[in-house]
C-alpha cells in the first residue's frame, strides 16, 4: 500500500529537549516536504527536499532542521524545541514526473511545555 | 494579503443542500489548482484538480476564473460525510518543483 508514515504520532516534550520526527514514504518519490498546521494559518511549509542530499527552506524554517540521506526518509529535527513550535506537523511526498498529487502522512501532534 | 484566501466558515447546511465556496489567489502566474479535503485531525487528501474549463466529479464541480483569480467548489446533494474542511491549493509556474500554497481552509458542516 502506498503510504507516508510518521512517528511519533503524538509527542509531549519540554523546552530545549532535542527531538526528531521521522517520515518515510514507499512510493519512490523524489520530492518530500514538512508542513506545520496551526489554527487560522493553514499549512505552512517548513522545509522541502527535491532529492537525496538536496534540501531547501520553506516559509517557516526557523528552529527546524532536516536531512535527506536516503530517498525514502526525511526526518524533521527540532534541536531546541520551544512552546511556539507546538503544532500539528505533516510530512508529504510527491513525484516530480508530472504527478501533482501530494500524499500526506497521518500527522504528528507536538506539544512543547 | 495572503497568497491564497478562503472564507473559514463554518458553512452549516442541511443534508441534500447545494453549497459552494470560493478561494482567491494573488499570484496571476499561478498555473495549477486543487481542492483538498481534510477531516478533523487527519491528513489532507486530494479531492480534485481544477481545470481551466471547469470539471466535475460526481456531486462535486470545480471551476477556475483566471480573470478574477478565484477557484470555486460546488457540492450538490450534500451528504453527512461531506462534513470536513476544504483546502484550496495553488501551485506556481510550470515546474514540478514550484511552490505549493495552501489556503487555511473552509469548514463545512452538514446537518441531518
Amino acid at each position: 500500500e502506498a503510504q507516508v508514515t510518521q512517528n511519533p504520532r503524538y509527542l509531549i516534550t519540554v523546552t530545549g529537549k532535542k527531538l526528531t520526527v521521522t517520515c518515510s514514504q514507499n512510493m519512490n518519490h523524489e520530492y518530500m516536504s514538512w508542513y506545520r498546521q496551526d489554527p487560522g494559518l493553514g499549512l505552512r511549509q517548513i522545509y522541502y527536499s527535491m532529492n537525496v542530499e538536496v534540501t531547501d527552506k520553506g516559509d517557516v524554517p526557523e528552529g527546524y532542521k532536516v536531512s535527506r540521506k536516503e530517498k525514502r526518509n526525511f526526518p524533521l529535527i527540532l534541536e531546541s524545541p520551544s512552546p511556539n513550535q507546538t503544532s500539528l506537523y505533516f510530512c508529504a511526498s510527491r513525484g516530480l514526473a508530472g504527478s501533482e498529487t501530494q500524499y500526506f502522512g497521518p500527522g504528528t501532534r507536538l506539544l512543547v511545555l | 494579503r495572503k497568497e491564497v484566501e478562503q472564507d473559514p466558515g463554518p458553512f452549516n447546511v442541511p443534508e441534500g443542500a447545494t453549497v459552494a465556496f470560493n478561494c482567491t489567489y494573488s499570484n496571476s502566474a499561478s498555473q495549477s489548482f486543487f481542492w483538498y479535503r481534510q477531516d478533523c485531525r487527519k491528513e489532507p487528501k486530494l479531492l480534485m484538480s481544477v481545470y481551466s474549463s471547469g470539471n466535475e466529479d460526481g456531486r462535486f464541480t470545480a471551476q477556475l476564473n483566471r480573470a478574477s483569480q478565484y477557484i470555486s467548489l460546488l457540492i450538490r446533494d450534500s451528504k453527512l460525510s461531506d462534513s470536513a474542511t476544504y483546502l484550496c491549493v495553488v501551485k506556481g509556474l510550470y515546474s514540478s518543483a514550484s511552490k505549493i500554497i495552501f489556503g487555511s481552509g473552509t469548514r463545512l458542516s452538514i446537518r441531518p
